[in-house]
C-alpha cells in the first residue's frame, strides 16, 4: 500500500510554545489529508479535513486558531499546535486518500505530543 | 447519522484458535465502504480488509473474512489460526459514498494468548 510519513514521532515541548508536526505521502499524491486526535484507550476523533491547496474544514469543537493545518501541496499537510497548553499532550494521527474517488486512507504513524 | 458500534471493548483468543470481532453500523445510505483497521501497540493504523456494500460477496483477505450481514448492517470479522502479532486494536469504520470522513468505532482491544 501507499506510504504516509508523519514526523516527528514523538514531541515534548513546553507550554505556551508550538509544535508543527508534518504528514508526507510519500509515493502518491494525497488530494486529501485527515488530522485526528487519540486519547489513550480511545477511538480516532477526527479534528479536521483538508483539501489541497483549500482552507482545512475543522470539525465541531475544534479550534481552528489553536490547531493550525496546512495543505500547500498535494504531499505534505503540517499540523501546529499553538500556544500549547498540557491538556494538549495526545496522540495525532494523519491520514491520506489519494484522488477523488478512491476509498481507501492511509495513516501515518502518529505523533505523541507532550506539553509540559 | 452515521454510526459504527463496537460494543466488545475487549477480547482475548488462544493462538492458532479463531475469533470473530463484532461490529454495527448505521447509514441511511445505500453507497458505503466498510473497514476494519488494525493498531498494534505501534500505534500505526493498519488497513486489515475493506468490503464494499454493493458487493454480496463477503470479503477475504488470507487468515481474516468478514461476515456483511446488509439487512442487520452487521460487519464482524473473523480472524482464524489467530497468531501472537494479530494482538491489536481493532477499529471498525465505515465510510458513506461522496463522502471523505471515515466513522470510526470505539475499538477492541484484542489479546492473543499462546
Amino acid at each position: 500500500g501507499a506510504v504516509v510519513s508523519q514526523h516527528p514521532s514523538r514531541v515534548i515541548c513546553k507550554s505556551g510554545t508550538s509544535v508543527k508536526i508534518e504528514c508526507r505521502s510519500l509515493d502518491f499524491q494525497a488530494t486529501t489529508m485527515f488530522w485526528y486526535r487519540q486519547f489513550p484507550k480511545k477511538s480516532l476523533m477526527l479534528m479536521a479535513t483538508s483539501n489541497e491547496g483549500s482552507k482545512a474544514t475543522y470539525e465541531q469543537g475544534v479550534e481552528k486558531d489553536k490547531f493550525l493545518i496546512n495543505h500547500a501541496s498535494l504531499t505534505l499537510s503540517t499540523l501546529t499546535v499553538t500556544s500549547a497548553h498540557p491538556e494538549d499532550s495526545s496522540f495525532y494521527i494523519c491520514s491520506a486518500r489519494e484522488g477523488w474517488q478512491t476509498t481507501e486512507a492511509f495513516f501515518g504513524q502518529g505523533t505523541r505530543l507532550t506539553v509540559v | 447519522a452515521q454510526t459504527v458500534t463496537q460494543s466488545q471493548p475487549e477480547m482475548s483468543v488462544q493462538e492458532a484458535e479463531t475469533v470473530t470481532l463484532s461490529c454495527t453500523y448505521d447509514t441511511s445510505e445505500s453507497d458505503y465502504y466498510l473497514f476494519w483497521y488494525k493498531q498494534p501497540p505501534s500505534r500505526q493504523m493498519i488497513l486489515v480488509i475493506r468490503q464494499e456494500a454493493y458487493k454480496q460477496q463477503n470479503a477475504t483477505e488470507n487468515r481474516f473474512s468478514v461476515n456483511f450481514q446488509k439487512a442487520a448492517k452487521s460487519f464482524s470479522l473473523k480472524i482464524s489460526d489467530s497468531q501472537l502479532g494479530d494482538a491489536a486494536m481493532y477499529f471498525c469504520a465505515l465510510l458513506q459514498g461522496g463522502s471523505e470522513k471515515l466513522v470510526f468505532g470505539k475499538g477492541m482491544k484484542l489479546t492473543v494468548n499462546p
